[in-house]
């Protein structure tokens, strides 16, 4: 069966300080990714999503970049952290034209 | 205005309750509807999937899509304490695989 990792589950960066989320799927070939972001009292944002190995779409033009430099690996980073990234954020993938989530980090810029 | 619009609650029912969370949208082009729940600090878990208008029933679940009213509905039947969790409406056009639009989320609290 297919199954989605994402890690760390928690995050607390100070102001200025890169980061890097990875996610990983497994089970499956050439998923479509995706990050989203999920702020408090707010819904999902789209950030980025992926079709295939370097393959990146940016929805939202920020602070962060996406890469994927294999298959079932999608990593989502920033050279510096700003306050204002700090959220909820998800990885996910689609299968059978649903949309799957990881378990999602929360990340805390102070 | 926004897409989709979810109002965020919190909802706060006894338990045995017949729950109704509620989405209304804009854009008349979106085909594809769904319901996710999300426990507190956790990614969301795709509960219900829906094409077009109509019902579709899962156990103590039913969504409804009314495409003339750009409306749609969860009806949660005997809500049990487990059910709560914040619930998230999404949808997106034939195609729109990529463009998954998502409301704020209804905040849902069971009391024994």
């Amino acid at each position: 069966s297919q199954t989605i990792h994402q890690w760390p589950a928690t995050l607390v960066q100070p102001v200025g300080s890169p980061l890097s989320l990875e996610c990983t799927v497994e089970g499956t070939s050439n998923p479509n990714l995706y990050w989203y972001r999920q702020a408090a009292g707010r819904g999902l944002q789209l950030l980025f999503y992926s079709v295939g190995i370097g393959q990146i779409s940016s929805e939202v033009p920020q602070n962060l970049s996406a890469s994927r430099p294999q298959d079932r690996q999608f990593i989502l980073s920033s050279k510096k952290l700003l306050l204002s990234d700090s959220g909820f954020y998800l990885c996910a993938w689609m299968a059978d034209e649903k949309l799957f989530f990881g378990s999602g980090t929360q990340l805390s810029v102070l | 205005q926004k897409e989709v619009e979810q109002d965020p609650g919190p909802l706060s029912v006894p338990e045995g309750a017949i729950v109704s969370l509620n989405c209304t949208y804009s854009n008349s082009a979106f085909q594809y509807f769904m319901w996710y729940r999300q426990y507190s600090r956790k990614g969301p878990e795709l509960l219900m999937y829906t094409y077009s208008s109509g019902n579709k029933e899962d156990g103590r679940f039913t969504a409804q899509v009314d495409k003339s009213s750009k409306y749609i509905s969860l009806f949660i039947r005997d809500s049990q304490p487990s059910d709560s969790a914040t619930y998230l409406c999404a949808m997106r056009t034939s195609g729109g695989y990529n463009k998954l639009i998502f409301g704020a989320g209804t905040r849902l609290a069971v009391h024994p």
